[in-house]
């Protein structure tokens, strides 16, 4: 079976502090594909990264990273000198070669100014 | 690039009603999954359409039922509601290729209140 955990459910920092958010996986399938996504107040969820399971680099985009770690199933996302811009609902999610998605419960980022 | 869209915005029913939920997706993606979001619940699976035929389906009641048109716009349907079916209804598309390897692409949403 396949599932996604999101232990933190919600988070506060203050503006200009690192922000890590976890998620954790669960899958028996040798192929697989992780996903972050970015809920902003507005309700649209916007694509953030993609990573397939051969592909254990750790990935930076500005003020953005992810750890992937297939030894502890972790695909960890993190937020260098957070802006308040970045107040969202994060969700991790895993796919698998069924293109059926399946999504954490979220970890609600509150960036205090 | 249009990107997916979802209508209505917003849709206020009473209890026993049934609804319907329309969804247009990325042009050229023939992949349309629904996703029910409630607070606390995160995103809920409810199914996915690929080429008219439905491939994969979540854990819900019969009365939740969808369908692909051969555009790939899709619809779904809840029958007899429950108030504990308001909730935020999500579309989304994928060029999907056989691999699990395309990222999802969401609409804005249906916000459907139940009283």
């Amino acid at each position: 079976a396949q599932k996604v955990t999101q232990a933190q459910t919600e988070i506060s920092v203050v503006e200009k502090e690192d922000v890590t958010l976890d998620c954790v996986y669960e899958t028996r399938d040798t192929t697989y594909y992780l996903f972050w996504y970015k809920q902003p107040p507005s309700g649209e969820l916007v694509f953030l990264i993609r990573r397939n399971s051969f592909d254990e680099q750790n990935e930076i985009s500005g003020r953005y990273s992810w750890n992937f770690q297939k030894s502890t199933s972790s695909f960890n996302f993190t937020i260098t000198a957070s802006q308040v811009v970045d107040s969202a609902v994060y969700f991790c999610a895993l796919s698998t070669t069924g293109n059926q998605f399946y999504f954490g419960t979220g970890t609600s980022l509150t960036v205090i100014p | 690039k249009a990107g997916v869209t979802q209508t209505p915005r917003y849709l206020i029913k009473t209890r026993g009603q049934q609804v319907t939920l329309s969804c247009s997706p990325i042009s050229g993606h023939r992949s349309v999954s629904w996703y029910q979001q409630t607070p606390g619940q995160g995103l809920q699976f409810l199914f996915e359409y690929f080429s008219e035929t439905q491939r994969n389906k979540g854990n819900f009641p019969g009365r939740f039922s969808g369908r692909q048109f051969s555009n790939s716009r899709s619809e779904m349907n809840v029958s007899t509601l429950e108030l504990g079916d308001s909730a935020l209804y999500l579309c989304a598309s994928s060029s999907y290729d056989g691999t699990g390897n395309n990222e999802q692409f969401f609409g804005p949403g249906t916000r459907l209140t139940v009283l």
